[in-house]
């Protein structure tokens, strides 16, 4: 049984430009959800997908979109990069749509400049 | 407007003493608790959860407890080990949503 994976592992961008984040979930799992976790925060909710359907979002401009892919695996792209988008994103799988808890990724730690 | 607070930022613990981790939530729709423990560089990992219908969940070493009037989760881990130095994240769910809130954490530090 993989777990879930992330890539890339660090990244550096300048603000004004797009990144594409990539996530493979845990094999089983078809509900994939991405969250953003700043220096000394928890994480935070982005959105959800299930089934390549969005499944719920939290309060996130419009510029943070995803994509899930038939098998599962997963992309969170950023538009328009701020300085405040740095931060670990962490991919999160699990299976069905009420939620019992989450398998992590790593994250993608990003850095805005 | 934090729903999931955890008051501590850090705690510093003896090998072998209870390490005791608590979280206040505001929301009275949150339906299931979870703690996950973090490493620095590792996603968070699942530790225990609890359903808002007990108030305690045991798991070897670890134990949550639930106290629905005070809106409040404590983590007790007896004894405690070096390993368990992480940082702790109470999260919540509203109403078998789709998603958690989580708090900022508490990074525990157990001392040899």
């Amino acid at each position: 049984e993989t777990g879930v994976t992330q890539s890339p592992t660090h990244l550096i961008k300048t603000r004004g430009q797009q990144v594409t984040l990539r996530c493979s979930s845990q094999s089983g799992h078809n509900t994939v959800s991405w969250y953003q976790q700043a220096l000394g925060q928890g994480p935070q909710f982005i959105f959800q997908y299930y089934r390549e359907e969005e499944n719920g979002r939290g309060n996130f401009p419009p510029r943070f979109s995803g994509l899930q892919f038939p098998n599962y695996s997963s992309e969170l792209n950023v538009n328009a990069l701020e300085l405040d988008d740095s931060a670990l994103y962490l991919c999160a799988s699990s299976s069905g749509t009420q939620n019992y808890g989450y398998t992590f990724g790593s994250g993608t730690r990003l850095t805005v400049v | 407007d934090q729903q999931v607070k955890q008051n501590s930022p850090s705690l510093s613990v003896q090998e072998g003493r209870i390490s005791i981790l608590n979280c206040d939530y505001t929301n009275s729709m949150f339906d299931y608790f979870l703690w996950y423990k973090k490493y620095p560089a590792e996603g968070p990992t699942f530790l225990i959860s609890i359903s808002s219908i007990k108030d305690k969940n045991e798991d070897g070493r670890f134990t949550v407890f639930l106290n629905k009037s005070a809106k409040h989760l404590s983590l007790h881990i007896v004894p405690s080990q070096p390993g368990d130095s992480a940082v702790y994240f109470c999260a919540a769910r509203v109403n078998y949503g789709q998603n958690f809130v989580f708090g900022p954490g508490t990074r525990l530090s157990v001392l040899p």
